[in-house]
């Protein structure tokens, strides 16, 4: 069964500071996809990056890029220059190829930002 | 643009009443629709998909059923309702040519007294 494990349920920084939110996943799919969503306050879903397993080149989407290393099943989240409206809950999922798309969802990392 | 709708945005309800909260989406045709829940400080749960008006498929079993009456409108029901379906619940779609992506709705936050 497939699996996203995300161990930092929490995590500081000071603003500006670059940080890596850790993920990893199980699956023995060959093809599958990976995520990761940022949830303000307010409870929104924002999509945030994508990456898909046959991508050999690392996603990036403005300051964050997505650091997949298949052997190890690991796609950690990169945000570089952090600012203050960064602080949220990050989530890493993994879609499930058949059927409608599903995603699998970790526990979250709750980032803050520190000025 | 395509655009998600949930309402209503809180409820408190009391164990035992049913439950309707609904979603729609704006903008799209033939959508995949999801139902998640997450509990206080937890991940994200499926609950409900749908690749289609009256398709419904289930992820776990629970209290709770889901409808798809037209192609953009999800609804996600419940005859009577226990404690343990407090939570806050979001809707999302995807669409084939982008299934990487699935966008959420603003979410229903439902407390059960």
């Amino acid at each position: 069964a497939q699996k996203i494990t995300q161990t930092q349920p929490g995590m500081f920084v000071q603003e500006k500071e670059a940080v890596t939110l850790d993920c990893t996943y199980d699956t023995s799919d060959q093809s599958y996809g990976l995520f990761w969503y940022k949830q303000p306050s307010s409870g929104e879903m924002i999509f945030l990056i994508y990456q898909g397993s046959y991508d050999e080149q690392n996603a990036t989407e403005g300051r964050y890029s997505l650091n997949f290393q298949k052997a190890r099943k690991s796609a950690n989240l990169v945000i570089s220059a952090s600012q203050l409206g960064d602080s949220a809950m990050y989530f890493c999922a993994m879609r499930i190829i058949q059927g409608a798309q599903k995603l699998v969802f970790g526990q979250g990392t709750r980032l803050t930002i520190n000025p | 643009s395509q655009t998600i709708h949930q309402w209503p945005a809180t409820l408190v309800q009391p164990v035992g009443s049913p439950l309707s909260l609904e979603c729609t989406v704006e903008g799209t045709s033939n959508p995949n629709l999801y139902w998640y829940r997450q509990a206080a400080g937890r991940g994200l749960q499926l609950l409900f998909y749908s690749v289609g008006i009256g398709q419904i498929s289930s992820e776990v079993p629970q209290n709770l059923s889901a409808s798809r009456p037209q192609d953009r409108q999800f609804i996600l029901s419940s005859k009577k309702l226990l404690l343990s379906d407090s939570g806050f619940y979001l809707c999302a779609w995807s669409v084939l040519r982008t299934p990487w992506e699935q966008y959420f709705g603003p979410g229903t936050r439902l407390t059960v007294t």
